[in-house]
């Protein structure tokens, strides 16, 4: 079965900065979707970005990039430029079938 | 455009009683799933459901079931409810893509279950 780790349970960031989050997963598949999400309090969950397996270059989406690394099974997102209302729960999750399978979240918060 | 709409927002009801939940997918979507988020956890896949079918179904008991009706929405049903099933129950909408890609999955707002 497919598993999601993330390690660091919260992470705090100075307003302006750069955050990176971590996500290691664990699958014998080769073809598949990495994604991260945003929780805020309000708890909808909102796609931050998504990544195909096949695709080498790194996704990108305004300030939010990420860092993947298949051999490693490693997908890390970085925050530029942080903002207030970036504080939230993120997840990673592991998709493949249409299925996701989510890590533990990190709570991101923001120093004004 | 509409996005994921659920129903109702909270809920409490007693232990052994029975709820249902109900999701309205993204315009344009025709594939509901459903997952449980237990208080400072990751959302965990129930199942999901294409052309009125459940498709896959993650490690639940048989007291939830569901169902997809012909306009593409959906209800998740949880019978005998036990303390443990005070969650967030998030539906997700998405266009079934064929079995070996992923398409994005859409959250609504989450309906919050509390057992008593």
């Amino acid at each position: 079965a497919q598993t999601v780790t993330q390690s660091q349970p919260e992470m705090s960031v100075q307003e302006a900065e750069t955050v990176t989050l971590s996500c290691t997963y664990d699958t014998s598949e080769s073809d598949y979707y990495l994604f991260w999400y945003k929780q805020p309090p309000s708890r909808q969950m909102i796609l931050v970005i998504r990544q195909e397996a096949y695709k080498q270059q790194n996704a990108t989406e305004n300030r939010f990039s990420v860092n993947f690394q298949k051999a490693a099974k490693s997908f890390s997102l970085k925050i530029s430029d942080s903002q207030l209302g970036d504080a939230a729960m993120y997840f990673c999750a592991y998709g493949a079938g249409n299925k996701l399978t989510f890590g533990g979240g990190t709570r991101v918060l923001v120093k004004p | 455009d509409a996005g994921v709409t659920q129903s109702p927002t909270h809920l409490i009801k007693t232990r052994g009683q029975q709820v249902t939940l109900r999701c309205s997918p993204k315009s344009g979507h025709d594939t509901v799933s459903w997952y449980q988020q237990a208080l400072g956890q990751g959302p965990q896949f129930i199942f999901q459901y294409y052309e009125e079918e459940e498709r896959q179904r993650g490690n639940f008991p048989d007291r939830f079931s569901g169902h997809q009706f012909p306009n593409y929405s959906s209800e998740l049903n949880v019978n005998a409810l036990l303390l443990g099933d005070s969650a967030l129950y998030l539906c997700a909408s998405s266009l079934m893509a064929d079995s070996q890609s992923t398409d994005t999955q859409y959250f609504g707002p989450g309906t919050r279950l509390t057992v008593l």
